[in-house]
């Protein structure tokens, strides 16, 4: 699997969009960027996935480069209940695992 | 929104005893899996499981661990003789289709002392 690199802790102002970076430069073209994020120490919670579109639900949006070696989540009004780590992880289509890096701490503030 | 549960929450239990962990996947859940996370450190895939089978596993998924589908609801992790280093978080999870997002349990924490 590709590694991935973040930076390893970020602030927010709550309601600001958070703009959470990955590089992901040696994915391979059958390999999806996902994010996820644990909240204290609770079970890692599905954000958002991607192959090479930009991607939206309800949570969050995800930008993709057109080289697809690195990646955006936007949280789009952050708010303090956001406060997490925020994991990117690059998963091929034809394994069962996923791993999991060090992963962003964000840190939204009032 | 349906959720996967874990149980106990927590658990302590002494060096060189069996314990297993228990959870019950989202009901219409194919795919299944347990996750680790040692105090501090990252999560760490142990092993997959589909059709009543093992998929993949980690080397961490040594000959002390077993899974077990053992009804149409529970999904158990089997630890027969835990040591120290056992002690983690421990997190089910399941998928409804092949590559679909997995959705994570809460977790049980495992106490060894």
């Amino acid at each position: 699997d590709a590694k991935t690199t973040q930076p390893p802790s970020m602030d927010c102002a709550e309601g600001r969009a958070a703009n959470l970076p990955c590089n992901h430069s040696t994915i391979s073209g059958n390999e999806y960027v996902y994010w996820y994020r644990q909240i204290h120490s609770q079970g890692p919670q599905y954000i958002i996935h991607g192959l090479k579109n930009n991607e939206t639900n309800e949570m969050a949006s995800l930008i993709i480069t057109e080289d697809r070696k690195s990646s955006t989540l936007i949280l789009p009004h952050a708010t303090l209940r956001d406060t997490a780590v925020y994991y990117c992880i690059v998963k091929a289509y034809n394994t069962d695992k996923l791993i999991f890096g060090t992963g962003t701490r964000l840190q939204v503030f009032p | 929104e349906p959720e996967v549960t874990q149980t106990p929450s927590h658990q302590v239990t002494q060096m060189g005893q069996e314990v297993i962990l228990r959870c019950v996947p989202i009901s219409n859940h194919l795919y299944f899996y347990w996750y680790r996370q040692i105090l501090g450190q990252k999560v760490e895939f142990l092993v997959s499981f589909y059709n009543n089978e093992i998929s993949e596993k980690s080397e961490i998924f040594d000959d002390q661990f077993s899974v077990e589908r053992p009804d149409g609801s529970n999904f158990t992790l089997k630890i027969r003789s835990t040591k120290l280093e056992d002690s983690a978080m421990y997190f089910c999870a399941s998928s409804g289709i092949e590559d679909s997002p997995l959705h994570f349990g809460n977790g049980t924490r495992l106490t060894v002392t």
